[in-house]
């Protein structure tokens, strides 16, 4: 079945630090890749996203491709900030599963530093 | 605009009590709709979607139930609920395409004590 792994936090950052969290997945079919972001006491909000392979989803300063051949999409983000401060899921959609099935990882826990 | 409203944002509850979260989306029609819980430290767990009007599945046996009495409203229950009930619930709809990524609500956070 699919599935996806995320690397166990928390992380902590110094402000302006470099930031990767890994992500990998199991599907059998041709899933679409997502990042999302949950601050404390709140839902999830999507930060990015991408649907086929090699493609690059950005948004706010974070990036992660998708990497078919290692079946990764890992997170990255040049220089964090404090505000960047949350837990991040990596997750996954098969559409061609037919269930339209959303798959999350455990989540990882960022926590920046001034 | 689409929009998700969940409620009640919090609620504690005795064990053995019944349960109700509602969870309603407006400037859509027939969407994907989606209950997940999210244990403390855990990730998040797929408890049921359901694609229209009275279509639930359920990806875990337990004592939680679903339904989706109109199409924009989705509703989780429990008739007893137990300790381990506890945790932040999240609803969520999914926008239209084959690529569509989940929108999700507040969340409600349950102790049952």
């Amino acid at each position: 079945g699919n599935s996806v792994t995320q690397m166990e936090g928390p992380v902590t950052l110094s402000e302006e630090a470099f930031l990767t969290i890994n992500c990998t997945y199991t599907a059998t079919g041709y899933p679409s890749l997502f990042w999302y972001v949950q601050y404390p006491g709140e839902g999830l909000q999507l930060l990015l996203k991408a649907t086929k392979a090699d493609d690059k989803g950005s948004n706010k300063g974070f990036e992660a491709t998708y990497r078919k051949e290692t079946t990764s999409f890992h997170l990255e983000k040049g220089s964090v900030q404090v505000s960047d401060s949350a837990v991040y899921f990596c997750a996954l959609s098969d559409p061609t599963s037919g269930t339209y099935k959303y798959i999350f990882g455990t989540g990882t826990r960022l926590k920046v530093l001034a | 605009s689409q929009t998700i409203h969940q409620w009640p944002a919090t609620l504690v509850q005795p064990v053995g009590s019944p349960l109700s979260l509602e969870c309603t989306v407006e400037g859509t029609s027939n969407p994907n709709l989606y209950w997940y819980r999210q244990a403390a430290g855990r990730g998040l767990q797929l408890l049921f979607y359901s694609v229209g009007i009275g279509q639930i599945s359920s990806e875990v046996p337990q004592n939680l139930s679903a339904s989706r009495p109109q199409d924009r409203q989705f509703i989780l229950s429990s008739k007893k609920l137990l300790l381990s009930d506890s945790g932040f619930y999240l609803c969520a709809w999914r926008a239209g395409g084959w690529a569509g990524e989940l929108f999700f609500g507040e969340g409600s956070r349950l102790t049952v004590l």
